[in-house]
């Protein structure tokens, strides 16, 4: 089974700028949660999404927003940079109905805003 | 709300020793308890979870954890590091809905 695959691994943009991130669920999972991991701290939950529609939502404002596609693959849009944002953004990719919470994670991609 | 506090931000053992990590979490019922190993420029990897039943979880490459009720803490705990165990470890809460609530991470030195 292929695992979650998250593009691009690095990028640099400019405060201001907007920002697409892409992520590949693993086979057979049917949900999506992005986490945004500053420096030097455990994951932060942005948002899951599930029957591509937003399924739960943490502490972001409203310029962080995503999308899910019907193969369950997802984006992650950035709006309105801040230097800030700066951080690595993981994927985690988990089957819905079950109880096992089998998070499957991507190896993220580290963005730097400058 | 649910917290975890991991208490360590770093700790360094020789290879060979045990090793114990620890992990206090704020929750109001029986909590859903993830270890999680993050290495350098990866994303972050299953080592164990609770959710009912024994409360000694074995996991992957030698690592168990030992949940306690009266202490709110599920502390990871190895009997032999070895060098490669070196890394960045995170214990996390599942809240409703499926989303993780993680701690801060401790850093693991491993010297030889």
């Amino acid at each position: 089974e292929t695992g979650v695959t998250q593009s691009p691994t690095h990028l640099i943009k400019t405060r201001g700028q907007q920002v697409t991130l892409r992520c590949s669920s693993q086979s057979g999972h049917n949900t999506v949660s992005w986490y945004q991991q500053a420096l030097g701290q455990g994951p932060q939950f942005i948002f899951q999404y599930y029957r591509e529609e937003e399924n739960g939502r943490g502490n972001f404002p409203p310029r962080f927003s995503g999308l899910q596609f019907p193969n369950y693959s997802s984006e992650l849009n950035v709006n309105a940079l801040e230097l800030d944002d700066s951080a690595l953004y993981l994927c985690a990719s988990s089957l819905a109905g079950t109880d096992n919470y089998g998070y499957t994670f991507g190896s993220g991609t580290r963005l730097t805003v400058v | 709300a649910q917290s975890v506090t991991q208490p360590d931000i770093h700790i360094t053992v020789s290879e060979g020793a045990s090793l114990e990590l620890r992990c206090n979490y704020s929750y109001g019922a029986t909590p859903y308890l993830f270890w999680y190993v993050q290495s350098p420029g990866q994303g972050l990897q299953l080592l164990l979870k609770y959710f009912s039943g024994d409360t000694l979880v074995q996991g992957i490459k030698g690592f168990e954890a030992e949940f306690k009720r009266s202490q709110s803490s599920f502390n990871l705990r190895k009997p032999s590091v070895h060098w490669s165990d070196a890394a960045e470890y995170f214990c996390a809460v599942v809240k409703y809905g499926n989303k993780l609530v993680f701690g801060a991470g401790t850093i693991l030195r491993v010297k030889s």
